[in-house]
Parts: C-alpha cells; sequence; structure tokens
C-alpha cells in the first residue's frame, strides 16, 4: 500500500516563475490537506480539499496562491509569480474522510527554493 | 485563538526516558498528535490520543493528557540515538480536521 506521494521532491524557481506542486494520496483517500512549513517553524494549515471541492482555504494567502483535487488525478497546489518568502516545505496529507477519521497521513514534502 | 506551544530543545542520555511536553488553546479538540520529522523527511504519525482519554501507551511511547490543563506529554522510554528528530505536538481544530501544529521540539539523545 503506497503512501502520501508528493512530487517533485526539490523545486527551484526564479522569482516570478509558477510553482505547481502534486499530491497522490494514499490509495482509497480522497481528502487531502496542504500545509506549509517555513524554515525553523511548525507546520501551517493552508487548504482541505476533498475531490472537485475546496472545503477549506482558511490558511492560504489571499493571492498568488491556488488549489484543486480533480476527480482524476493527483491534487494540485499552485503558487503563481513565486517570491522569495514562498521558499518552504510544503506537505500534503491525506485521510479516508474529513472529519470522520482521526489519522492524517503526510508525503514527503515538496522543498520549494526561489531565488 | 488556536495555539499549540512546545520547548524547543530536549537532550538526553542514551537509555535515559525523554519527556516532550505541549500545551494547546482549544478546549473542543477531539484528538492530539504526536509526530516525528527527522532531517529532510516528512511527518511521520508516531501516535494520537483521543480527548476523553487520559493515557496511552504503545511500546516505548506513552502519551499522557490533562485535559483540564491543555497539557500533552509524549514519553519515550529507552531513548535511543535513533529517536533524535524533532516532534511535533498537534490538535485537532474545527469542523474540518486541520491540524493545528506545535514549533516543534527538537530531541537530541547523547550516546
Amino acid at each position: 500500500n503506497a503512501g502520501v506521494m508528493q512530487n517533485p521532491r526539490h523545486l527551484v524557481r526564479r522569482r516570478g516563475q509558477e510553482a505547481r506542486l502534486r499530491c497522490s494520496p494514499m490509495k482509497g483517500h480522497s481528502h487531502v490537506y496542504w500545509y506549509r512549513q517555513l524554515p525553523e517553524e511548525g507546520l501551517k494549515f493552508m487548504v482541505y480539499l476533498q475531490k472537485e471541492n475546496i472545503i477549506d482555504e482558511s490558511g492560504m494567502p489571499k493571492e498568488r496562491f491556488s488549489a484543486e483535487f480533480p476527480k482524476e488525478g493527483p491534487s494540485i497546489l499552485r503558487i503563481q509569480q513565486v517570491v522569495r518568502g514562498d521558499s518552504a516545505a510544503y506537505f500534503c496529507a491525506s485521510a479516508p474522510s474529513g472529519t470522520g477519521s482521526a489519522e492524517q497521513y503526510f508525503g514527503p514534502g515538496t522543498r520549494l527554493t526561489v531565488t | 485563538g488556536e495555539d499549540v506551544e512546545q520547548s524547543l530543545f530536549l537532550s538526553v542520555r542514551e537509555g535515559d526516558s525523554s519527556v516532550i511536553n505541549c500545551t494547546y488553546t482549544d478546549s473542543s479538540s477531539t484528538y492530539l498528535y504526536w509526530y516525528k520529522q527527522e532531517p529532510g523527511a516528512g511527518l511521520q504519525l508516531l501516535t494520537y490520543i483521543f480527548s476523553n482519554m487520559d493515557m496511552k501507551q504503545d511500546q516505548r511511547l506513552t502519551v499522557l493528557l490533562n485535559k483540564k490543563d491543555k497539557h500533552l506529554s509524549l514519553r519515550i522510554a529507552d531513548t535511543q540515538t535513533g529517536d533524535s528528530a524533532i516532534y511535533f505536538c498537534a490538535e485537532r481544530s474545527g469542523n474540518t480536521g486541520k491540524l493545528i501544529f506545535g514549533q516543534g521540539t527538537t530531541l537530541q539523545v547523547k550516546p
């Protein structure tokens, strides 16, 4: 049973470029959470999605960030016009259901570096 | 508001017990978690406890929850060098299951 997969593991972008981060949840899981970890800090919630729906985006910056979880394929976190402050590790976690399951399993993360 | 606090650093000798502490503010939290993060890696779910429990034991790990004081602890018995990592406490918040994390405790195990 494959765990949560994220790619790429490392991503380097110049200021102003776009970053696309992908997350494939565990088999049978239809709920995805995205978190951001700035250097030397804990993880901060960004967004919670179910298939084709954004349920809670209270942690998403208002501009340049968007997320989707289509019916087919991975969840995508998209950052437009990246700035140096976007450099961080981005983790996704999956769960079989949202409020009905206690466990969230994390992927290995994508480490974004903006130069 | 939601906030989770942890001490930043703990150093122990191999074979000793480690106790990592955490306080949280959301009294409506249903679950509380401990995750382990090794350098450059993702988060590994170690254990979690339902809010109506006081204690949970799983092999070398013991979780204690004092709901009145909103205090959570993780005890690692017979700490090994492989336990060196950052340990994150988290509470589950609100209706959507999102997790609120502390800033992490770096555990250093000396041989």
